[in-house]
């Protein structure tokens, strides 16, 4: 398994304003997966984060609202730029168990409201 | 493109009673199945997986089967519980290690 801790837990931005959130894992991985879920809606890939190399962004996500880094094996940050109401979500962490299993783990969760 | 969907999307049973919850996968070429459990604001709980080979797997009070010919997976929680209020989803892995949800079951046990 993996214990992933994300903060901050909650926060309330402005408008215009942007947001850093952080995911640590308890054991290396190669792979970390940011997720948004909206207001009741299911998760959807934000992008891939890989470790020594650009992340990797899924179809209507860029790079410039989303800028990720990955510095390390164990660790990532998500930012989400110039906030508008409708990034109101929950932001997810997520990686993938080591073994052969595939198992998906998740962080707690970062939920932000913009005004 | 695979969908997920989950029904029913809402429920409410009182205590003590089994609960049914349906999930079910348009491409039946998937490596696993996983339930999760989400509470309010929450992150996901891993609760069980099942590999695309295996028919069920268990966990204490929770049973889960996976019928991929039929695309179908079924999560049953026995003598269910108010601590087991919260929203289930399901998520199946499938392609080039792509990974799809449904948008959950929110279940309240009534105590």
């Amino acid at each position: 398994s993996a214990v992933i801790s994300q903060k901050p837990s909650r926060d309330i931005c402005q408008r215009g304003t942007s947001l850093t959130i952080q995911c640590q894992v308890d054991s290396q991985v190669t792979m970390m997966f940011w997720y948004r879920q909206q207001p009741g809606q299911s998760l959807t890939l934000i992008a891939t984060a890989n470790q020594g190399s650009e992340a990797t962004y899924e179809s209507g996500f860029v790079i410039d609202k989303f800028p990720i880094s990955r510095p390390n094996l164990t660790f990532s940050t998500l930012t989400v730029s110039n906030m508008s109401p409708e990034d109101s979500s929950i932001y997810l962490c997520s990686v993938r168990d080591r073994s052969n299993t595939g198992e998906l783990f998740f962080g707690e969760g970062s939920r932000l409201t913009v005004l | 493109k695979q969908e997920v969907t989950q029904i029913p999307a809402a429920l409410s049973v009182p205590e003590g009673e089994n609960l049914v919850l349906n999930c079910s996968f348009t491409d039946s070429a998937i490596y696993n199945l996983q339930w999760f459990r989400q509470d309010p604001g929450k992150g996901l709980t891993s609760l069980l997986l099942i590999q695309s080979s295996q028919r069920e797997q268990t966990s204490g009070r929770l049973n889960a089967s996976l019928d991929k010919s039929s695309g179908r997976s079924t999560l049953y929680i026995a003598a269910s519980q108010p601590g087991d209020s919260a929203t289930y989803l399901c998520a199946v892995t499938y392609g080039n290690n792509r990974l799809a949800f449904g948008k959950g079951n929110q279940v309240v046990v009534i105590p």
